[in-house]
């Protein structure tokens, strides 16, 4: 069993749609991030968190450390959104920045 | 300021050769990370280095390798290349070494062995 587990694999949506996307993890962690990975590759750094909840315009992510459980929510979906979301915990027990990932969650958001 | 920038971008290699990739982190930035990404293994953390010397390191055989230069831009090196070792390498830097950074990715070096 990975240590993080994303939920679902492929998603589809129509514009205008909310979205969540799910993550649950089996480790002690220190922050958890969710990233977006564009086709070509990049990755971009939506949230880092360790409790409760952050809002960045149309994207809201919650983190329960009790349950070992977070999400990713999108309002108003746009086929922009369309891309690759990605879980990834930073483990209790290392020093430094290294991440494990979830297999990530493929979006794609129809017009 | 300038983000992550990763050299070369593309690389076309075949077996048995060695390759050097580039990373160059945010200005001020002094943690460099490495991560491999497959399409069947995902991503998965290499090595850390801060301050010049390699921090954490993840589980690739010997053949991986990296450093740290005193203006904190990072190389790696795969040495022996092996078909498998065809993947997206991707760089990240933050500002520490400590739990809990955010860390800003590069564009990624798209590796293919031959």
């Amino acid at each position: 069993k990975n240590e993080v587990e994303q939920s679902p694999q492929n998603l589809t949506a129509q514009e205008g749609e909310f979205i969540t996307i799910n993550c649950s993890y089996s480790v002690g962690i220190s922050a958890l991030h969710w990233l977006q990975q564009h086709p070509g590759g990049g990755i971009v750094s939506l949230f880092m968190l360790s409790s409760g909840k952050k809002k960045h315009g149309r994207l809201i992510a919650t983190i329960n450390i009790q349950e070992k459980h977070s999400s990713l929510h999108i309002t108003a979906s746009h086929p922009r959104d369309s891309a690759v979301y990605i879980c990834a915990v930073g483990p209790e027990e290392t020093s430094g920045s290294r991440l494990t990932f979830g297999e990530g969650t493929q979006l794609t958001v129809n017009p | 300021k300038a983000g992550v920038t990763q050299t070369p971008r593309y690389l076309i290699k075949t077996r048995g050769q060695q390759v050097t990739l580039s990373c160059s982190p945010i200005s001020g930035h002094r943690s460099v990370s490495w991560y491999q990404q497959t399409p069947g293994q995902g991503l998965q953390f290499l090595f850390e280095y801060f301050s010049e010397t390699q921090r954490n390191k993840g589980n690739f055989p010997g053949r991986f390798s990296g450093r740290q230069f005193s203006n904190s831009r990072s190389e790696m090196n795969v040495s022996t290349l092996e078909l498998g070792d065809s993947a997206l390498y991707l760089c990240a830097s933050s500002l520490f070494l400590s739990r809990g950074n955010e860390q800003f990715f590069g564009p990624g070096t798209r590796l293919t062995v031959l």
